[in-house]
């Protein structure tokens, strides 16, 4: 699977847009772009995610560029309950079975 | 619908001492997974399951056995542990292994090894 880069942490003001971006150059053709989220001390969360075009559904939408060696992630209206670790996975099935791959992931501090 | 459920949500073992931690998932999903996750990183898969009856071995296995006697359970079994387990356990559960799938993952199990 390609690997992923993240920057480490970020901030948003409640209410703006928390754009969070994801660096995937060596992604192959078959592979997705995952975005998951892990609030503290709980269970990692299903965003979204995508191949090619761009996604929305109710909690985000996923902005993949043309070459899909880059996307972000937008929360349109960051609240408190976003403060979050993110992460960005890219991946596709494999011999070594179907594991999601977390990096470190951001960690988005959404404040007042 | 529980979703995915994971028993108990804390232990503290003793080196040496065994357990079994459970998994159980309502969703009929066919695939299931089991990943450590310790202070400052991110999660590593141990074990995971593509069916019933069926079990493989993820990015760090050892010192751990799992089953996955019946589809909605998934068990993992520490026989002698270390501190080295010392760790947040999550479970995780997916309806199928397209690239679109998407993994469900409980609550998560804090286990201290002493």
């Amino acid at each position: 699977d390609a690997k992923t880069t993240q920057p480490p942490s970020m901030d948003c003001a409640e209410g703006r847009a928390a754009n969070l971006p994801c660096n995937h150059s060596t992604i192959s053709g078959n592979e997705y772009v995952y975005w998951y989220r892990q609030i503290h001390s709980q269970g990692p969360q299903y965003i979204i995610h995508g191949l090619k075009n761009n996604e929305t559904n109710e909690m985000a939408s996923l902005i993949i560029t043309e070459d899909r060696k880059s996307s972000t992630l937008i929360l349109p209206h960051a609240t408190l309950r976003d403060t979050a670790v993110y992460y960005c996975i890219v991946r596709a099935l494999s011999n070594s079975g179907y594991a999601l791959n977390f990096g470190k992931g951001t960690s988005l501090l959404v404040t007042p | 619908n529980a979703g995915v459920t994971q028993t108990p949500k804390f232990r503290v073992l003793k080196t040496g001492q065994s357990m079994t931690l459970l998994c159980a998932q309502d969703m009929n999903h066919e695939y299931m997974y089991w990943y450590r996750q310790d202070p400052g990183m991110g999660l590593r898969l141990i074990h995971y399951s593509v069916g019933e009856g069926t079990t493989a071995k993820g990015e760090v296995p050892d010192g751990y056995n799992v089953s996955r006697l019946k589809k909605q359970n998934f068990l993992l079994g520490l026989e002698s542990a270390a501190p080295s387990q010392t760790s947040v356990y999550f479970c995780a559960s997916s309806y199928e292994a397209s690239g679109t799938y998407e993994q469900y993952f409980g609550p998560g199990t804090r286990l201290t090894v002493t």
